[in-house]
């Protein structure tokens, strides 16, 4: 068990580019989560997947965001024509199941910075 | 709406002291409530998980307290470290088999020698 593993850790992009999260999850893990967190605030629910299935979305999730968990292991969160408003931390967690009382275990986090 | 309050928002103690955050929450349906610290630049931690029916939960120096009536929960800490300065983040999520998780501002802690 080698934890929620995040890549790349930093990315600084120009505005208009598009950047690519890679999220490992905790092997066996069934769920995976994506959040968004700005400087001084709480993680804010980006999405989910039960496997390979994304269950939910918030209404942060523009159309400039995509999000895949292809055969329900590592997932992406992609960000096309990145704007100054997208930079914040992604974290990625993940949990056993969709069980009340299971630990979900987070990502260290990608900074992205946009200028 | 389904939100979550902590107080205070940031708190400054010394080595060894004792407090006590705390977290005002509306989500409902209720199903769970976590704590979870985090460090500077780092994911969150979990520290502690309850469900409705739970009223306290231990994690070493760590306490919580859950009050599923009043909507209010609070975390203790015992006995602080230099190591506890961190935010400290109170987590909610309604029943339904939803994965969307409601979090708090955060309380940061700042623990001097």
């Amino acid at each position: 068990d080698t934890g929620v593993s995040q890549n790349p850790r930093h990315k600084i992009t120009k505005r208009g580019q598009n950047v690519t999260f890679r999220c490992d999850p905790i092997s066996e893990h069934n769920r995976l989560y994506w959040y968004r967190q700005t400087l001084g605030q709480g993680p804010e629910f980006l999405t989910y997947f039960q496997n390979e299935a994304q269950l939910e979305k918030s209404r942060l999730l523009s159309d400039r965001f995509s999000a895949e968990r292809p055969k329900g292991s590592f997932s992406t969160l992609e960000i096309q024509r990145t704007e100054q408003g997208d930079s914040a931390m992604y974290l990625c967690a993940s949990s056993l199941n969709g069980y009340t009382g299971n630990t979900i275990y987070f990502g260290e986090g990608s900074w992205l910075t946009v200028v | 709406k389904n939100q979550v309050e902590q107080s205070p928002q940031s708190l400054i103690i010394l080595e060894g002291k004792n407090c006590t955050l705390q977290c005002n929450y509306t989500v409902s349906p209720f199903s769970n409530l976590r704590w979870y610290k985090q460090d500077t630049g780092r994911g969150p931690v979990s520290l502690t998980i309850m469900t409705f029916s739970e009223n306290t939960k231990s994690n070493g120096r760590y306490t919580a307290t859950l009050d599923a009536d009043t909507k209010q929960s609070s975390l203790h800490i015992t006995a602080s470290q230099l190591s506890d300065s961190a935010s400290y983040i109170c987590v909610v999520s309604a029943s339904g088999n939803t994965g969307k998780l409601i979090f708090g501002q955060g309380t940061t802690l700042q623990v001097k020698p």
